[in-house]
């Protein structure tokens, strides 16, 4: 079983739209989440951490839920600029461990 | 720029010969890690260095695979006797703590002909 899945995608939505990505972890000793935005042929970029409280940047908001082992991304009011691959990033401690990415595009 | 380093940016090989990549870390950071991307995948695990020690290596990193952080500061990854399928970006990432996000450098993308 891969430690992290993700849907893939892709994701098209329109401008404005509000879009959400799931994770889940097979790992329940997991001690850190994040996710990463990725465009297309450059490296990865932390987008924001995940706490168990769950958090808020803007228009991403991320969320935790131990007991069910899945972290969330939520993305409000969509940009074109935020097209990209989305990762989600899951670690017991040590190295990380990344799901496959889930692809958004965001139409005019 | 405190960033992330890595050299070369693109390099192209024949199949049988070796490669070695560069990696400079941000200098504060005493972790240092290589991963491996191929198209439509997410990054996968190579190796980590804590300091000078490399603490894990991965099942992916065979024999044909081999890092090294000398004085702790940079680092280096050699392929030797390349094959098609080690074709790839080969990405190096730093962090100051465990559990910390990771900077990622720009990445090494190897094409084996």
């Amino acid at each position: 079983r891969k430690e992290v899945e993700q849907d893939p995608g892709p994701f098209n939505v329109p401008e404005g739209a509000t879009v959400a990505f799931n994770c889940t972890y097979s790992n329940s000793a997991s001690q850190s989440f994040f996710w990463y935005r990725q465009d297309c042929r450059k490296e990865p970029k932390l987008l924001m951490s995940v706490y168990s409280c769950g958090n808020e940047d803007g228009r991403f908001t991320a969320q935790l839920n131990r007991a069910s082992q899945y972290i969330s991304l939520l993305i409000r009011d969509s940009k074109l600029s935020d097209s990209a691959t989305y990762l989600c990033v899951v670690t017991p401690g040590g190295q990380f461990y990344f799901g496959t990415g889930t692809s958004l595009t965001v139409i005019p | 720029d405190t960033g992330v380093s890595q050299n070369p940016r693109h390099k192209i090989t024949k199949r049988g010969q070796n490669v070695t990549f560069r990696c400079d870390p941000i200098s504060e950071h005493n972790r240092l890690y290589w991963y491996r991307q191929t198209l439509g995948q997410g990054p996968e695990f190579l190796t980590y260095f804590q300091n000078e020690a490399q603490l894990e290596k991965s099942r992916l990193l065979s024999d044909r695979f081999s890092a090294e952080r000398p004085k702790g500061s940079f680092s280096t990854l050699e392929i030797q006797r390349t094959e098609q399928g080690d074709s790839a970006m080969y990405l190096c990432a730093s962090s100051a703590r465990p559990n910390y996000g990771y900077t990622f450098g720009s990445g090494t993308r190897l094409t084996v002909v």
